[in-house]
């Protein structure tokens, strides 16, 4: 069965440095998503992207984030500067359409900033 | 906006127990709603979904039926086993792009 597949499994980064989170969703999908889930807490919805641009974000993805298809397979969420409230899980998802949909998500990746 | 509120955990039962973990949501519209299952180190994988009220999602011997009326969506599974211990999300999406809003997630923990 098809997966989503994120790298890496894991990231460790200082305080104020940029990161890349990367996805590959399954290949007939054309919804994207990422998610966020600090440790203990809720699953947090970040963004959605289609037909190469961002359909809808929470508040919790403001100008620090960023988010881009640079070729037909991978999908990547930036975080610039990071800081010590980025630590926690980032899960990349995909589906085939929008509503009713339901979402393939990737194992994630741990995202630790000392 | 949207919310979805899920029954505390944590639950631990024996097993072949019965389980149930509730779930309520608010929503403006008619959204479509989904349990996922997290296995420890791994992400979130579709348990069932039911798009429409009085749909009845099934999957695993786990079962949940969409009420309306209620607005509810809770799980249930009349014989657990030890592998079902995992962490349990209710969700929903209502959104044209898809965008899933989930509950705090109840762990479930089986003893043999």
């Amino acid at each position: 069965e098809p997966e989503v597949t994120q790298t890496p499994s894991h990231q460790v980064t200082q305080m104020g440095q940029e990161v890349i989170l990367r996805c590959v969703p399954i290949s007939n999908h054309l919804y994207f998503y990422w998610y966020r889930q600090i440790l203990g807490q809720k699953v947090e919805f970040l963004v959605s992207f289609y037909n190469n641009e961002i359909s809808e974000k929470s508040e919790i993805f403001d100008d620090q984030f960023s988010v881009e298809r640079p070729d037909g397979s991978n999908f990547t969420l930036k975080i610039r500067s990071t800081k010590l409230e980025d630590s926690a899980m980032y899960f990349c998802a995909s589906s085939e359409s929008g509503l009713s949909q339901p979402q393939h998500f990737g194992d994630g990746t741990r995202l630790s900033i000392l | 906006g949207d919310s979805v509120t899920q029954m505390e955990g944590p639950v631990t039962l024996s097993e072949e127990a019965f389980l149930t973990i509730n779930c309520t949501y608010t929503a403006t519209g008619y959204p479509s709603l989904f349990w996922y299952v997290q296995y420890p180190g791994e992400g979130l994988q579709l348990l069932l979904k039911a798009t429409k009220a009085d749909d009845k999602g099934s999957n695993k011997g786990f079962e949940a039926t969409y009420r309306k009326e209620t607005t509810s969506f809770h799980l249930e599974k009349g014989s657990v086993q030890v592998s079902d211990s995992a962490v349990y999300f209710c969700a929903l999406s209502e959104t044209n792009a898809g965008k899933s809003t989930f509950g705090d997630g109840t762990t479930l923990t089986v003893k043999p």
